[in-house]
């Protein structure tokens, strides 16, 4: 059974990076068909895209993020990765890693059927000094 | 930017039926998606491209299409079914990928 495990400091001061690291058991990521994507939720509202990944490296990004995010994969460790850089408070939020439905697909910087069928948990992340 | 238009909040008795919209431009062409999130939990998905049950929910859950608006049909509530859904979806570009607001399902 795949599992998704977010791990990562709960507390980091504005202007720094945010690091987080999804950990995926069951399955593999390298060969897989599927994308790995970051949703985050702030406190009370609903949910946001942040970005997704390929096992080959390709990343796509929402607009509004693509200048501060950056999302890898460690094939090895069999995890993905998101970092953050220059966080406000507006950055407080609930970061999930997710897989992909098999059916998505992308063109160039497009990407269509995309949503996500197994999520982990959750880690909260507060962006404050 | 691209958004997808939700109801707040939608109640119900149990075991009547409970109708949920999303409203977006693209809605015609790309296919729609929902989720449920019960307070303190991960969402998890209960409808994936416009109308397919992913293993493991109940068939009480559907999903239809109508133009520029996509429907979350929940057939005879129960109590579990309490929680926010969100649909999902992307634009024509293929650059924005969106939630909805959110929709808190009341069960009374």
């Amino acid at each position: 059974q795949l599992q998704l495990q977010e791990s990562g400091p709960g507390l980091v001061k504005p202007s720094e990076t945010l690091s987080l690291s999804c950990t995926v058991s069951g399955g593999s990521i390298s060969g897989s068909t599927h994308y790995w994507g970051w949703i985050r939720q702030p406190p009370g509202k609903g949910l946001e895209w942040v970005g997704s990944m390929y096992y080959s490296g390709s990343t796509y990004y929402i607009p509004s993020l693509s200048s501060r995010a950056t999302i890898y994969v460690d094939t090895l460790k069999n995890q993905f990765s998101l970092e953050l850089t220059s966080v406000t408070a507006a950055d407080t939020a609930v970061y999930y890693c997710a897989r992909h439905g098999a059916s998505g697909y992308c063109r160039g910087d497009s990407c269509y059927d995309w949503y996500l069928d197994v999520w982990g948990r959750g880690t909260l992340v507060t962006v404050s000094s | 930017s691209y958004e997808l238009t939700q109801p707040p909040s939608v109640s119900v008795s149990p075991g009547q039926t409970a109708s949920i919209t999303c409203s977006g431009d693209a809605l015609p062409r790309q296919y729609s998606h929902w989720y449920l999130q019960k307070p303190g939990q991960a969402p998890v998905l209960v409808i994936c491209k416009d109308s397919e049950r992913p293993s493991g929910i109940p068939e009480r859950f559907s999903g239809s299409t109508s133009g520029t608006t996509v429907t979350l049909t929940i057939s005879g509530v129960q109590a579990e079914d309490e929680g926010d859904y969100y649909c999902q979806s992307t634009d024509d570009s293929g650059t924005y990928w969106v939630f909805g607001g959110g929709t808190k399902l009341t069960v009374l």
